[in-house]
């Protein structure tokens, strides 16, 4: 049973828009939630995180919101770019370290 | 340059044979994960490592080995009993007191 959810495989934006990805999760003890950011072929890269303590932590164009009611973390790209485009997966972490990955959403953002 | 390889980043075998899967860091971390990726799908965990020595198995650790005899070095080994070996192999590292996982490039494994 995937116990952190990405419902949206898929996202287009348009060069310059907001893109607003997003995550649910079902584990209330969840730490920590992280975005990552993958191209065909290649490993993830970290893009930005946030613990479960905060509700928002920014990084240049790049926002992670998160709703602890709601078991919801969304990522905000403001303003988005072509090479933005990529998979975006998010992740969380118990606290015995192991994570939890989404099925990732698909992100293309149109010049 | 610090970092962690994956070799090699394609490997084709013969269905009954076992294939290890080479994962090196050079970033001093303490904790190393194998990941597997199918098409469509997220990152699934097969095993992590904290320390040396000491592995625990993650949700998919059927059919899979590993060994943690060094800090820098966490080999998979995918045995003749995984039924659908065929996948994206990825393999991370963190240090103990952060987050963030520092991912390799990944192997592609096709067994035919």
């Amino acid at each position: 049973d995937q116990q952190v959810k990405q419902n949206s495989p898929s996202l287009s934006v348009q060069e310059g828009r907001i893109s607003i990805l997003n995550c649910d999760y079902t584990n209330s003890m969840f730490d920590y939630f992280l975005w990552y950011k993958k191209y065909p072929a290649e490993g993830p890269t970290f893009l930005i995180s946030i613990s479960s303590i905060k509700d928002k932590n920014e990084d240049g164009r790049f926002t992670v919101f998160l709703n602890k009611s709601a078991k919801h973390l969304s990522l905000h790209i403001v303003p988005s770019q072509p090479g933005d485009s990529a998979v975006y997966f998010c992740a969380a972490v118990d606290n015995f370290n192991k994570f939890y990955f989404g099925s990732g959403t698909k992100l293309n953002v149109k010049p | 340059d610090g970092g962690i390889t994956q070799s090699p980043k394609y490997l084709f075998r013969k269905e009954g044979q076992n294939v290890t899967l080479s994962c090196e860091q050079n970033l001093n971390h303490d904790a190393m994960y194998w990941y597997r990726q199918d098409p469509g799908q997220g990152l699934r965990l097969i095993y992590y490592s904290q320390i040396v020595n000491d592995f625990q198995k993650g949700d998919i650790a059927e059919g899979y080995s590993v060994s943690r005899e060094k800090k820098e070095s966490f080999p998979l080994t995918v045995t003749s009993a995984q039924k659908n070996p065929t996948a994206f192999y990825l393999c991370a590292s963190k240090q103990k007191s952060s987050y963030e996982q520092y991912f390799g490039p990944g192997t592609r494994l096709t067994v035919t």
